[in-house]
């Protein structure tokens, strides 16, 4: 069974500030996504990866699939990214029909202005 | 194009009833996934269908169920409903089968409480 773990968990930050946020998983997978949800509910896919890094604007993801783990990284940050963001993992297919994403605990970003 | 639709948003039942949540994809997504949301757990994955056949299924008790229409839309009930099995209800659409190259589209959720 994966196991995803996140650090940390509440994480409060000034505006400006570089943020990273952890994501660690047990066992190998196919692609790893990172997540962002706003107070009220709705999530927002922003990043699947499976190697390297990736860039979107003022974020960036990166994950080592040797060492099973990911980063996701926020420069400049903004209060508006105020949010819970969220890791999840996507195991290896393995045809046995219990191939769902396992998701980390997710961590609460506060940016102050 | 809209994104994916959940109805209701919102819906309060009693124990030992039972209640469905309907999910409408983006258009042309093939592939429904159903994810549970509560403060203890946080999010765990309940099912996914594509084509009208659950292809994964979570360690959740038979209680919750699921189905898949023709044209893509998704439905899951729950029997027998217990106060534990309040939560945030979210679907999630996508192109195909959840892989790594296909990205998921949230919809707002359907927020169940049980008294």
């Amino acid at each position: 069974k994966n196991e995803v773990e996140q650090s940390p968990q509440n994480l409060t930050a000034q505006e400006g500030e570089f943020i990273t946020i952890n994501c660690s998983y047990s066992v190998g997978i196919s692609a790893l996504h990172w997540l962002q949800q706003h107070p009220g509910g709705g999530i927002v896919s922003l990043f699947m990866l499976s190697s390297g890094k990736k860039k979107h604007g003022r974020l960036i993801a990166t994950i080592n699939i040797q060492e099973k783990h990911s980063s996701l990284h926020i420069t400049a940050s903004h209060p508006r990214d105020s949010a819970v963001y969220i890791c999840a993992a996507h195991p290896m297919y393995s045809g046995g029909g219990a191939d769902g994403l396992t998701f980390g605990k997710g961590t609460h970003l506060i940016i102050q202005p | 194009k809209a994104g994916v639709t959940q109805t209701p948003r919102y819906l309060i039942k009693t124990r030992g009833q039972q209640v469905t949540l309907s999910c409408s994809p983006i258009s042309g997504h093939r592939s429904v996934s159903w994810y549970q949301q509560t403060p203890g757990q946080g999010l765990q994955f309940l099912f996914e269908y594509f084509s009208e056949t659950q292809r994964n299924k979570g360690n959740f008790p038979g209680r919750f169920s699921g189905r898949q229409f023709s044209n893509s839309r998704s439905e899951m009930n729950v029997s027998t409903l217990e106060l534990g099995d309040s939560a945030l209800y979210l679907c999630a659409s996508s192109l195909v089968m959840s892989r790594w190259d296909s990205p998921l589209h949230f919809g707002n959720g359907t927020r169940l409480t049980v008294t």
